[in-house]
């Protein structure tokens, strides 16, 4: 069974405190790992798309890299405006049907 | 391009009263998806479609039905609601299977 796991399931950083969003995947094939921005009342925005190990990936602060087994999504110098929950998406080559985590919720105080 | 477009918004129901959900997206993707997200929660696939004709059960399934007669539209069925369907639903599409999914805002449905 395809299954994706992100932690912590809260962070509160500081502006300007980096950090680091873990997302833990066992599917069988991958054929995409995705990371969304959903904000309050809203649908997931789409971030970024790894297809293999090694692969990284840059938008403004935040950076995604993908292994084998786990992408991490690196927030550098946060702001306020970052705040939102971030979830993580694993497509496998069985189902191709995505498996979601539960998402981090991330608050950044000024 | 408006993308994804949800309707209603929002809805209360009585147990036992059937609704639909529309979905609708101007991008000419092929396929669509519906998902309900819980509080705490993360998204889980109810139902998808890889074309107008063909849809196809995901994770949750049960208490609900689709259709696709068109590209555009991809509506969501309840049938004899259940307080247990008290969710938030959204719709998505992409190009192809392993791509971006686009989301709609979403409707939050409260059955009582």
């Amino acid at each position: 069974e395809d299954q994706v796991t992100q932690s912590p399931e809260a962070l509160r950083l500081q502006e300007g405190e980096s950090s680091s969003l873990n997302c833990s995947y066992t599917v069988s094939g991958l054929r995409g790992l995705f990371w969304y921005r959903q904000d309050p009342g809203k649908g997931p925005e789409f971030l970024f798309t790894l297809y293999s190990a090694g692969e990284e990936k840059e938008k403004e602060r935040l950076k995604a890299t993908l292994t084998k087994k786990e992408s991490f999504l690196h927030i550098t110098a946060p702001k306020p405006e970052d705040s939102a929950t971030y979830l993580c998406a694993a497509v496998s080559g069985g189902s191709y049907i995505p498996t979601f985590g539960r998402g981090t919720s991330l608050i950044v105080h000024p | 391009n408006a993308g994804v477009t949800q309707t209603p918004k929002f809805r209360i129901l009585k147990i036992g009263q059937s609704m639909t959900l529309q979905c609708a997206q101007d991008m000419n993707h092929n396929y669509m998806y519906w998902y309900r997200q819980d509080p705490g929660m993360g998204l889980k696939l109810i139902y998808y479609s890889v074309g107008a004709g063909i849809t196809d059960k995901g994770e949750v399934p049960n208490g609900y039905n689709v259709s696709r007669s068109t590209t555009e539209d991809f509506p969501l069925r309840l049938e004899l609601a259940a307080p247990s369907q008290t969710s938030v639903y959204f719709c998505a599409s992409s190009s192809d299977r392993t791509d971006t999914q686009y989301f709609g805002p979403g409707t939050r449905l409260t059955v009582l």
